[in-house]
């Protein structure tokens, strides 16, 4: 089963807006992790957020968690064209070396 | 992709024949990881690996083997192929310890038909 559910499941933006999307999850994590997949790739990783840490930057990519909720979000500033992906949250159930990703956001950022 | 490798790429074969994928890697991760991704349902575990000759089951294992007799490669077996193991499958790797991101490979598309 799914430990991550990504929200929306597609985004379509215009360049230059800022991008979010959001990840519930259901049990007790380490880290959260987002990645990145662009079509036809493997996924890349973006972001790794602690348990104990509440907001993380890096570059345009700012992320929250919320443990309490059992929810994270991805923000993108200023979005690009090549910002177009599919984004996924992982999260690894206490384990640390086993992820579970969630289906994926689809973003489409239109020029 | 850099430092992980997948082959084949692509493949096509019939339902009932064996196939193997195999993973190599160049980092000496000590974890790897065998995915599939299929629409709407997100990429799931198949198996991995926590080194040589040490293997565990993911959440859809069934029909599925894998080895790992060196520590750069990591192979997954289909027995006898159907076509429910259509799918795009990826390898990841992962460091034992600090960071525990997972690196991709660049994917098999595999059909059975």
């Amino acid at each position: 089963s799914q430990q991550g559910e990504e929200d929306p499941q597609a985004l379509s933006i215009q360049e230059g807006e800022n991008a979010t999307m959001n990840c519930s999850y259901k049990t007790s994590i380490n880290n959260l992790q987002w990645y990145r997949q662009n079509s036809g790739r493997g996924l890349v990783h973006l972001i790794l957020i602690r348990s104990n840490e509440r907001e993380k930057h890096s570059g345009r990519l700012r992320v929250t968690l919320d443990t309490s909720k059992k929810s994270s979000s991805l923000l993108i500033t200023a979005s690009r064209a090549a910002d177009t992906a599919s984004y996924f949250c992982a999260t690894d159930g206490g384990s640390n070396y086993k992820l579970t990703f969630g289906k994926g956001t689809l973003l489409t950022v239109n020029p | 992709d850099a430092g992980i490798t997948q082959s084949p790429r692509h493949k096509v074969t019939e339902t009932g024949t064996p196939v193997t994928l195999r993973c190599h890697q160049t980092e000496n991760h000590r974890y790897m990881y065998w995915y599939r991704q299929d629409p709407g349902h997100g990429l799931r575990l198949i198996h991995y690996s926590y080194g040589v000759k040490d293997t565990d089951k993911g959440e859809v294992s069934d029909g599925y083997s894998v080895s790992r007799s060196k520590t750069e490669d990591f192979l997954l077996t289909l027995e006898s192929a159907t076509s429910s193991q259509t799918s795009v499958y990826f390898c990841a790797i992962g460091a034992a310890s600090g960071a525990y991101e997972q690196y991709f490979g660049p994917g098999t598309r595999l059909t059975v038909t």
